[in-house]
């Protein structure tokens, strides 16, 4: 079965520092993982995703996501936080035994302190 | 190009009854996906539609069915709505039901059970 855990619930950072939001992931075969943010009352936008190949994913607004096979962990990153950057971070893997469908995990809300 | 867009926006029903939610995917998108999202949790899978045909389904009662037109939009019932039902209900589309392909997800319907 594939499935995801995000081991933290909230992440504080200070404007400007780098912050990261961790993600590992449990799946048999290659993983397919992404990452999506949620802002209040809206839906889920896509920031990134690693099928294959470099292992550092660069995505939308700056981010990127290091995918780490020996670690099983796919941890997302920027090197300089915005305030506006605070939201609500999922992390998702494919199951690639059905209809493809996006396992979730449950959510860092992550916040940028001024 | 227009993003997923879901209606209603706001939606509130009593216990028994039954509801109708709407997405138009994306122009050019053949596959869309429904997913809950409960207060606190991540977005759960509850069905995939591409091309018109069921391609999966996720963990949840025969009160839920959906469909898909052949403009490629769609429709998620539910019936005999319980107070667990409340959530929001995500629609995601993607070019083709491939695991590729990211899901591009819509504002969402905003569920609330009495």
């Amino acid at each position: 079965a594939q499935s995801v855990a995000q081991p933290e619930d909230q992440v504080n950072v200070a404007e400007g520092n780098p912050l990261t939001v961790k993600c590992t992931y449990s799946v048999s075969g290659n993983p397919y993982l992404f990452w999506y943010v949620q802002y209040p009352n809206r839906g889920l936008q896509f920031l990134l995703k690693y099928i294959t190949g470099d292992n550092l994913v660069k995505g939308s607004y700056g981010f990127e996501a290091e995918f780490n096979k020996s670690q099983t962990s796919f941890h997302l990153k920027k090197p300089s936080a915005l305030v506006s950057d605070s939201a609500l971070y999922f992390c998702a893997v494919r199951d690639l035994t059905g209809a493809n469908n996006l396992f979730f995990g449950t959510g860092t809300r992550l916040t940028v302190i001024p | 190009d227009a993003g997923v867009t879901q209606s209603p926006t706001h939606l509130i029903k009593t216990r028994g009854q039954q509801v109708t939610l709407r997405c138009s995917p994306i122009s050019g998108h053949k596959s869309v996906s429904w997913y809950q999202q409960v207060l606190g949790q991540g977005p759960q899978f509850i069905f995939q539609y591409y091309e018109k045909e069921e391609r999966g389904r996720g963990n949840f009662p025969d009160r839920f069915s959906a469909r898909q037109f052949p403009n490629y939009s769609s429709e998620l019932n539910v019936n005999a709505l319980l107070l667990g039902d409340s959530a929001l209900y995500l629609c995601a589309s993607s070019r083709e039901g491939s695991a590729h392909n990211e899901q591009f997800f819509g504002p969402g319907t905003r569920l609330t059970v009495l």
